[in-house]
């Protein structure tokens, strides 16, 4: 069974705090995502990276940087976080190439006060 | 980049009924479609995709229609159970491509 482990479930943090989400996957998978999930909005995809050290940005980056040093991790910073980005965050991994099929984390539930 | 856009955003239907979910798409070159399932509290899931080279496919009480002269998509579910209840996201990506964008997801209530 494909296992993407999100680090962290439940996450409150404080407004201009640095906040890492981390994502690890299991399969060798040369694609890992990251997407945010808000109610009426559906997934949104924040970046996505297709290989190690390599990453592209979605339809929403801004306020958001990424990291893949090794190719099992994804991980999603918050610069300086702010209460819009109060949200739930899935990360996500797939094969190389298009057409194959994505596996998502549990979610990592993000409060910012 | 790909727009997907999904209607309708809430659907409650009568147990046995069925269930129909509309997704278009902006982006000719996209080739795959995937449907997700996502259970509340619990991570999305594939239930079923499709490929451009077919215009149907089904599995069991679930098909998946394709129109790409028009550019939409359907998610059709037959004898609808409880279990059904959830929601469910539509997705466009190309074949040789890397990303993949979802619709904002239709939360479906199927009543006993």
């Amino acid at each position: 069974d494909v296992k993407v482990t999100q680090s962290s479930r439940y996450l409150v943090k404080r407004t201009g705090e640095k906040v890492f989400l981390e994502c690890v996957q299991d399969m060798d998978h040369e694609n890992m995502f990251w997407y945010r999930q808000d109610p009426g909005l559906g997934l949104r995809l924040i970046y996505f990276s297709y290989d190690v050290k390599m990453k592209e940005k979605g339809d929403i980056p801004e306020g958001y940087s990424v990291s893949r040093e090794k190719k099992e991790r994804f991980s999603l910073i918050l610069e300086s976080a702010s209460t819009n980005q109060t949200s739930m965050y899935l990360c996500a991994s797939s094969q190389g190439g298009g057409g194959n099929t994505i596996y998502f984390g549990e979610g990592s539930w993000l409060t910012v006060v | 980049g790909e727009n997907v856009e999904q209607h309708p955003s809430t659907l409650s239907v009568q147990e046995g009924d069925s269930a129909v979910i509309k997704c278009t798409y902006s982006d000719s070159a996209s080739n795959y479609f995937p449907w997700y399932k996502q259970e509340l509290g619990k991570r999305p899931q594939l239930i079923i995709d499709i490929r451009s080279n077919v215009g149907e496919k089904k599995d069991q009480r679930i098909a998946v229609t394709l129109n790409k002269t028009a550019k939409h998509f359907s998610l059709h579910i037959t004898e609808t159970q409880p279990e059904d209840s959830a929601v469910y996201f539509c997705a466009a990506s190309i074949l040789n491509g890397n990303d993949m964008r979802f619709g904002a997801g239709t939360r479906l209530t199927v009543k006993p």
